[in-house]
C-alpha cells in the first residue's frame, strides 16, 4: 500500500544496546524527518534530509545516527540507546513542491514506541 | 525565530458544544499555518492549513480556523463537537520564504464528554 511506515510499532531495549528504527514512504517525496514526542514537549526535530544522501540535524540529535541511502528509507540508529531515549518516535515526508502555494505539508508514519530499560 | 504556542494543554467540551483550540504564532515573516490531529496510538494528519490564499480556512471533519494578522493567532474551531473529536492537536508553522522547518505546539488533548 501506499503511504508511510515504520518499523517496529513497538520496541523494548535495554539500556547501552543499539536499536534501529525504520522508515519507509513510496511517495518519493524529497524531504523526511523523524521527531520524538514527549508529553509536555509536543514533537521535537531529531533529524532531517532533503535528498538521498543529504541529512541534518534537527533540535535534538545528540545520541542518534541516520541515513539515507535511499530516497524511500530514513532510518534512525540509536548507537548506544539511554533511559532518556524512551518516547514515540514519529517519521514523517514532505514534497519539495515550489510555487505560490507549496505548503509543504509533512505527511506522518504511524510512530514506533521506543522503551529503554 | 519562529514559535508556536496554544494555549491549555487540556480542553473538555461537551457533545455538541463549540470547540475552540487557541494558537498563537510569532514569526519574522508571513508564514504557513498548520493544524494537525493525532488520535490515539496514530501519527498526526493534517486539519487544515493557511498558505495566505484565504484567511478563513476549512479543514476536514468540520473544522476551520482562521488567520489574524494582527492578533498573530490561528485558532481552531467547531460548532458542535462529537465524541469521535477526542484526539489531541497541534499547531504548526513553517516559514513561506523557503526551507523546510516546521515548528509544533506543545499540543492540546481534547475530552469530549457525551
Amino acid at each position: 500500500d501506499a503511504g508511510i511506515t515504520q518499523s517496529p510499532r513497538y520496541k523494548i531495549t535495554e539500556t547501552g544496546r543499539q536499536v534501529t528504527l525504520m522508515c519507509h514512504q513510496t511517495w518519493s517525496h524529497s524531504y523526511m524527518f523523524w521527531y520524538r514526542q514527549d508529553l509536555g514537549h509536543g514533537l521535537r526535530l531529531i533529524y532531517y534530509s532533503a535528498a538521498a544522501d543529504i541529512t541534518d540535524k534537527g533540535e535534538v540529535p545528540d545520541g542518534y545516527v541516520v541515513s539515507r541511502s535511499k530516497t524511500e528509507n530514513f532510518p534512525l540508529t540509536l548507537e548506544s540507546a539511554t533511559r532518556s531515549q524512551t518516547s514515540v518516535y514519529f517519521c514523517a515526508s514532505s514534497e519539495s513542491v515550489k510555487g505560490a502555494f507549496a505548503s509543504y505539508e509533512q505527511y506522518f508514519g504511524p510512530g514506533t514506541r521506543l522503551t529503554v530499560t | 525565530a519562529q514559535s508556536v504556542t496554544q494555549l491549555g494543554s487540556h480542553v473538555s467540551v461537551s457533545e455538541g458544544a463549540l470547540v475552540l483550540l487557541r494558537c498563537n504564532y510569532s514569526s519574522s515573516v508571513p508564514p504557513y499555518l498548520f493544524w494537525y490531529v493525532q488520535y490515539p496510538n496514530q501519527g498526526l494528519q493534517l486539519l487544515l492549513k493557511y498558505t495566505s490564499a484565504a484567511t478563513l480556512v476549512k479543514g476536514i471533519n468540520g473544522f476551520e480556523a482562521e488567520f489574524k494578522k494582527s492578533e498573530t493567532s490561528f485558532h481552531l474551531t467547531k460548532p458542535s463537537a462529537h465524541m469521535s473529536d477526542a484526539a489531541e492537536y497541534f499547531c504548526a508553522v513553517r516559514r513561506n520564504t523557503g526551507g523546510f522547518k516546521t515548528i509544533f505546539g506543545a499540543g492540546t488533548r481534547l475530552f469530549v464528554k457525551a
